[in-house]
């Protein structure tokens, strides 16, 4: 199985902020990585698929790159939407798996 | 717009079974590729299964297989998963999600359905 994992595990930091989370892939999954929001008692939002390609209505100040092993996804300057975990996903192969999750918490 | 509807959650007992129902609407349901992922409480999202357009390919995480049945019914835009031979470790919301094209990331998910487990 692909594992995932993400970090740091929680991320304090302000409005305003440029913030970066990474998620590295135990092997190569290509561009096959989603990135996805989720708030407390919410169902996950699809943010980013392909690595690197927005989902429709996601704002501009969210974006993701990488291949291979190791990804990041960068929130250009906080908003207090933005306070939520972040999780990515891969799908190269089956099982699908997602990291454990990053907490972004207001500082 | 895209609405995934879960219903079926509920408590039950271990060694119990239990059928989650998905609704979609709002989309060609027979174009996609539809899943299951369930999050434990407090925990992270786990896969659970997915489901070819036209139910000919269907897919299980292996901590699951052999317990869990994943179906669909595309006259009635309806998706469905039973879990047999329930243990306290399944309590979780289950998560109905939208495949688009052929990539198993998931662009639509209802909101979920409570399932614990417990005696």
């Amino acid at each position: 199985d692909i594992q995932m994992t993400q970090s740091p595990s929680t991320l304090s930091a302000s409005v305003g902020d440029r913030v970066t989370l990474t998620c590295r892939a135990s092997q190569s999954i290509s561009n096959r990585l989603a990135w996805y929001q989720q708030k407390s008692g919410k169902a996950p939002k699809p943010l980013i698929y392909m690595a690197s390609t927005l989902e429709s209505g996601v704002p501009s100040r969210f974006s993701g790159s990488g291949s291979g092993t190791e990804f990041t996804l960068t929130i250009s300057s906080l908003q207090p939407d933005d306070f939520a975990t972040y999780y990515c996903q891969h799908y190269e192969a089956y099982p699908i798996t997602f990291g454990q999750g990053t907490r972004l918490e207001i500082k | 717009d895209v609405q995934l509807v879960e219903s079926g959650g509920g408590l039950v007992q271990p060694g119990g079974s239990l059928r989650l129902s998905c609704e979609g609407s709002g989309f060609t349901f027979n174009n996609y590729w539809m899943s299951w992922v369930r999050q434990a409480p407090g925990k992270g999202l786990e896969w659970v299964a997915n489901i070819r357009k036209d139910g000919s390919i269907k897919n299980y995480a292996d901590s699951l297989k052999g317990r869990i049945t994943i179906s669909r019914d595309n006259s009635r835009n309806s998706l469905s998963l039973q879990l047999d031979s329930l243990r306290a470790e399944d309590t979780a919301v289950y998560y109905c999600a939208r495949y688009p094209g052929n990539s198993a990331y998931a662009d639509s998910w209802g909101q979920g359905t409570l399932v614990t487990v417990s005696s």
